[in-house]
């Protein structure tokens, strides 16, 4: 099955500054990518993907970038502000089952004023 | 968000006993999946569905009995609850091969 790392688990930026984490997966099979927020107490929600077709997407503030040679992929915030504050999840789907996802283990993001 | 109701939100069960966790979708979403929650472990896949009649288990499927008589519907029944299924437990519906979303979450304490 995928198997899927995630770093760093903590980050501490300042409030402006830009914050990066990766992922690593197994499943050279594997297409699509997501990558999912969490705040406190709440549901993971859905806050970009990528499929492989593609190196780079971006929305706003975030881009999610992917190489599928090396089997990593990462989140880019750009001047992150204190609401990013929350943990977030990266994904990939287990061979053979597009929508079986795998996730990583979590990285707790703190932006500080 | 997709529509994906999850009932109860919170629940505490005594060692032994059995129980259902509700998933109910309203997108006619084929891919129905659920998780669980643990400090430190992440999102671990317990069973899921590609659709109606069609079941599979995950990577924690042990104490844990699904099925999927409907494409609405894909109900976790926790067949003799016992205190290590204390977690927070996520159902997650979408399109096959598309974009997948969580419902609310279940608070299980298992005493």
């Amino acid at each position: 099955g995928e198997n899927v790392e995630q770093h760093p688990s903590t980050l501490s930026v300042q409030e402006g500054d830009s914050a990066v984490i990766k992922c690593t997966y197994s499943d050279s099979a594997s297409n699509y990518f997501p990558w999912y927020k969490q705040e406190l107490g709440k549901r993971p929600q859905l806050i970009i993907d990528i499929r492989s077709n593609v190196g780079e997407k971006k929305d706003q503030r975030i881009a999610v970038t992917l190489n599928k040679t090396a089997k990593h992929f990462s989140l880019h915030i750009t001047e992150t502000q204190p609401e990013d504050s929350a943990v977030y999840f990266c994904a990939a789907p287990s061979s053979g089952t597009a929508s079986k996802l795998t996730f990583g283990t979590g990285t707790r993001l703190q932006v500080t004023l | 968000n997709a529509g994906v109701t999850q009932t109860p939100k919170f629940q505490v069960l005594k060692t032994g006993q059995s129980m259902t966790l509700q998933c109910a979708q309203d997108m006619n979403h084929e891919y129905m999946s659920w998780y669980r929650q643990d400090p430190g472990m992440g999102l671990r896949l317990i069973h899921y569905s590609v659709g109606a009649g069609i079941t599979d288990q995950g990577e924690v499927p042990n104490g844990y009995n699904v099925s999927r008589s409907t494409t609405e519907d894909f109900p976790l029944r926790l067949l003799s609850a016992a205190p290590s299924q204390t977690s927070v437990y996520f159902c997650m519906a979408g399109p096959y091969a598309g974009e997948l979303f969580f419902g609310e979450g279940s608070r299980l304490t298992v005493l």
